[in-house]
């Protein structure tokens, strides 16, 4: 079936690194890839989304790459911020049917300090 | 648009009780989806709804939780009779039904039953 797995977090970093959160995924076909982030006391906010392979998600200088060959969708930042702590969802939308379901991985918090 | 609307936001009951969470999805869109989230056990998809009538209820834990969606713009999750238990954050969220476009969460309810 389709499955979305993350790295174990937490992830603590120093303000101003660079940010690796790795996804993998499993589904037939072409998915959809997203990423989405949910702020302490916060539902869940779309960071960025993929369609097709290939395709690279940003926002907020956040990115992440579609790839097809290993079946992957890192979440990367070049320089994080305090403000960036958070907790980090990974998820697809299988491309059987064309449903608006998605399939979440288990989320990565990410700790920024000063 | 306002966005994903749930009441209340907190909700202190006693065991025993029936609880009734609400949600307002935004207007147009024709799936909606309730998700359970804790410490625990993650983010759970309780059950999820496609034009107001419900597609999967495997997620439900009990007999003792129930959805209803008596129409395009409200739904509600009640429990009946509430244990300690099922204290958590309850998120409702809403999609198209396309596999590119992604939910909209709501904030959440947070419960707690003492």
């Amino acid at each position: 079936g389709n499955s979305v797995t993350q790295m174990e977090g937490p992830v603590t970093l120093s303000e101003e690194a660079f940010l690796t959160i790795n996804c993998t995924y499993t589904a037939t076909g072409y998915p959809s890839l997203f990423w989405y982030v949910q702020y302490p006391g916060e539902g869940l906010q779309l960071l960025l989304k993929a369609t097709k392979a290939d395709d690279k998600g940003s926002n907020k200088g956040f990115e992440a790459t579609y790839r097809k060959e290993t079946t992957s969708f890192h979440l990367e930042k070049g320089s994080v911020q305090v403000s960036d702590s958070a907790v980090y969802f990974c998820a697809l939308n299988s491309p059987e049917g064309n449903t608006g379901k998605l399939i979440f991985g288990q989320g990565t918090t990410l700790q920024v300090k000063p | 648009d306002a966005g994903v609307i749930q009441s209340p936001r907190h909700e202190v009951t006693e065991m025993g009780q029936e609880v009734t969470l609400r949600c307002k999805p935004i207007s147009g869109h024709d799936y909606l989806f309730w998700y359970r989230q804790t410490m625990m056990r993650g983010l759970e998809l309780l059950i999820y709804f496609n034009n107001n009538v419900p597609i999967d209820d495997s997620g439900m834990p009990e007999d003792r939780f129930s959805a209803k969606m008596p129409n395009a713009s409200f739904s509600t999750l009640k429990i009946q009779p509430s244990e300690p238990r099922d204290s958590a954050v309850y998120f409702c969220a809403s999609s198209l039904a396309s596999r590119n476009y992604g939910y909209t969460f709501g904030s959440g309810t947070r419960l707690t039953v003492v």
